[in-house]
């Protein structure tokens, strides 16, 4: 099984700081990575796929990078909406797997 | 674009049967795998299983592999989680995802399983 290991699992930010969240997987997945936002009681919300593809609606300063092993998540500016749970995904093989999660606070 | 809507989760008991249901609506349901993935309180998301678009392929977690069984009618753009013998550790929110890199969701569906 491909174990997804994600860092940090929680941080706290203020309005307009870079923000980096890393995914490191146990083995090779390619680019067959996804991130995605989850705010209390809601749906979670895909923003990036294919490892640095950005999603339709989502705003450009959400960012994606890597392949094989290494993955980030980068909010370059960010903003009080941007309180959130994020979890990476593998898709690349079987049995899928989400990072643990990162819960962004905003200072 | 497709839309999903998740039901049947309700309140049981451990060892009790339940079947989720989602409904597919506004695009070709059988072109599509689909996944369920379950968020339990405080916790991360889990996957749980996915389905391929003719349902003659599924994959399943280890937690609920023997228990779980995913399934799909394309006739009734419609797909299913019959969940058997239930354990408390499966109380979350249950949602169907298109597979497989999760671009749609639906709105979930809760399971409660206690005594």
């Amino acid at each position: 099984d491909i174990q997804m290991t994600q860092s940090p699992s929680a941080m706290s930010a203020s309005v307009g700081d870079r923000v980096t969240i890393t995914c490191r997987a146990s083995q090779g997945i390619s680019t067959s990575l996804a991130w995605f936002q989850q705010t209390p009681g809601k749906v979670p919300k895909r923003l990036i796929y294919a490892a640095s593809r950005l999603q339709s609606g989502v705003p450009s300063r959400f960012s994606g990078s890597g392949s094989g092993t290494d993955f980030t998540l980068t909010i370059s500016s960010l903003q009080p909406e941007d309180s959130a749970t994020y979890y990476c995904l593998q898709h690349s093989s079987y049995p899928r797997t989400f990072g643990q999660g990162t819960k962004v606070e905003i200072k | 674009e497709v839309q999903l809507l998740a039901s049947g989760g309700r309140l049981v008991q451990p060892g009790e049967s339940l079947r989720l249901s989602c409904a597919a609506s506004g695009s070709t349901f059988s072109s599509f795998a689909m996944t369920w993935v379950r968020h339990a309180p405080g916790k991360g998301l889990e996957w749980v299983s996915d389905i391929s678009d003719s349902g003659g392929s599924t994959y399943y977690a280890d937690s609920v592999k023997g228990r779980f069984t995913i399934s799909r009618d394309n006739s009734k753009n419609t797909l299913y989680l019959q969940m058997n013998s239930l354990r408390v550790e499966d109380t979350a929110v249950y949602y169907c995802a298109r597979c497989c890199a999760l671009d749609v969701w639906g709105q979930g569906t809760t399971v409660t399983v206690s005594s």
